[in-house]
């Protein structure tokens, strides 16, 4: 089935790691986007990407790293700079360019202890 | 991209129409206007959008005013399922200068009750 598929669903660590979550599509889209939700909080906007090796920060992407080497793929690394890692963190993409609406993923629920 | 307000909250009698208002007062002609819902812990799942003239589908009507400015989502019959937050976003279609962003606000959390 095509999809968007985010992973763990759920992932704890420590606090002063390093933690990579992962968002892969199979949809063939051209941007990915990584927001952040916080509870009874809507989404923001931490990065995105319209196409391969490129990316733009959203809102909040202190604290946070991406790549996007290949087209179905766009991890999100929360670095210990990141003052309040704890969160729920969804994935979407889109087709791209024009009248499109995004899809998103499950999301991962970090917990940073 | 324009912002957009909402009400925080709304409630709903099971099996009458869901009325959900948004406004983006500060839209430009190349902005569409999308509307997406969350049900708890899960992933925004799309609605319906539109650019200026009514839209229908499976899940949903949008209502947009003739001067853009706000628009209304209608879930015609509304069950216990329906209860979810409802995002209202507006955004350009191009990929030039940011483009490509899609930005949510807080949302509108709909409770449909029996």
């Amino acid at each position: 089935d095509g999809g968007i598929t985010q992973s763990p669903k759920y992932l704890f660590r420590k606090e002063g790691q390093n933690v990579t979550l992962s968002c892969e599509q199979n949809l063939n889209h051209d941007a990915m986007y990584w927001y952040r939700q916080d509870p009874g909080q809507g989404l923001r906007l931490i990065y995105y990407s319209q196409i391969v090796n490129d990316f733009q920060k959203g809102d909040i992407a202190e604290g946070y790293s991406v790549s996007r080497e290949k087209k179905e793929s766009f991890p999100l690394t929360v670095t210990s700079a990141q003052k309040n890692p704890t969160a729920f963190y969804l994935c979407a993409s889109r087709r791209g360019q024009g009248n499109t609406e995004a899809f998103f993923g499950q999301g991962t629920r970090l917990t940073v202890v | 991209d324009a912002k957009t307000t909402q009400p925080t909250s709304m409630d709903c009698a099971e099996g009458r129409a869901a009325n959900l208002p948004c406004n983006h007062s500060t839209i430009s002609g190349n902005e569409y206007v999308y509307w997406y819902r969350q049900i708890h812990s899960q992933g925004p799942q799309y609605i319906i959008h539109g650019l200026k003239n009514n839209e229908t589908n499976e899940m949903a009507s949008l209502i947009i005013t003739e001067d853009r400015k706000s628009s209304t989502l209608i879930l015609p019959h509304a069950t216990l399922r329906d209860t979810a937050v409802y995002y209202c976003i507006v955004r350009d279609h191009g990929f030039g200068n940011q483009g490509g962003k899609l930005i949510f606000g807080q949302g509108t959390e709909l409770s449909v009750k029996p």
